[in-house]
């Protein structure tokens, strides 16, 4: 099983700062299956991006993201308001996928 | 619209039953693989289970093999887990979520339910 693990586990930043969360793999992810979601207090995780750095539909071009092999980056170039909140890295492709323990980011 | 409502779930005692049930509606159910991802309470997420298009091939954690059981009613709309000798840390709260590709399956999700909370305590 390929585990995932996210750093920092809390990010205090401003709004209008960038934001920058990493996500590294035990081993390495495949064609670059790696999935990032934002999920906020009571909701459902929302996709973020997918394929690495592919964003899905309807998200700001404020997200990003990068990497391959094993270490992936999601970075937020300007804080906004609403972008406070919990994401988690996902890995896919083969068997169950696998998620990241989550970073925090949270307003200072 | 993608819509996806999770029902079913409820406080149980350790070792009971509870089915779980997703209706879905705003696009074609049978042509893509639907999964069940729990996250218990404060923690992170795990993937439970999935279901190709057509139910004949599924996926299980180790975590729940032998005590769940995913299906799904492509006449319905609807996605089935059916969940057996439930534990205490089965307590979480259970999302379905759909796969983005048509006949695709273990990829990521692009649609997630609201969730159905279950609690196991005696």
């Amino acid at each position: 099983e390929i585990v995932l693990t996210q750093s920092p586990g809390t990010l205090s930043l401003s709004p209008g700062e960038r934001a920058t969360l990493s996500c590294r793999a035990s081993q390495s992810v495949s064609s670059s299956y790696l999935a990032w979601y934002q999920q906020k207090p009571g909701q459902a995780p929302r996709l973020l991006i997918y394929g690495a750095s592919s964003r899905a539909t309807g998200i700001p071009d404020r997200f990003s993201g990068s990497g391959s092999g094993t270490d992936f980056t999601l970075t937020i170039s300007r804080l906004e308001a609403e972008d406070f909140a919990v994401y988690y890295c996902q890995q896919y492709g083969r068997s169950l996928g696998t998620f990241g323990q989550g970073t925090k980011v949270e307003i200072k | 619209e993608v819509q996806l409502l999770e029902s079913g779930g409820g406080l149980v005692q350790p070792g009971g039953s509870l089915r779980l049930s997703c209706a879905a509606s705003g696009f074609t159910f049978s042509i893509y693989a639907m999964s069940w991802v729990r996250q218990a309470p404060g923690k992170g997420l795990e993937w439970v289970s999935a279901i190709i298009g057509n139910g004949e091939n599924t996926y299980y954690a180790d975590s729940v093999k032998g005590r769940f059981t995913i299906s799904r009613d492509n006449s319905k709309n609807t996605l089935y887990l059916q969940i057996n000798s439930l534990r205490a840390e089965d307590t979480a709260v259970y999302y379905c979520a759909k796969d983005p590709m048509t006949n695709g399956v273990l990829d990521y999700f692009d649609y997630w339910g609201q969730g159905t909370l279950v609690t196991v305590s005696s």
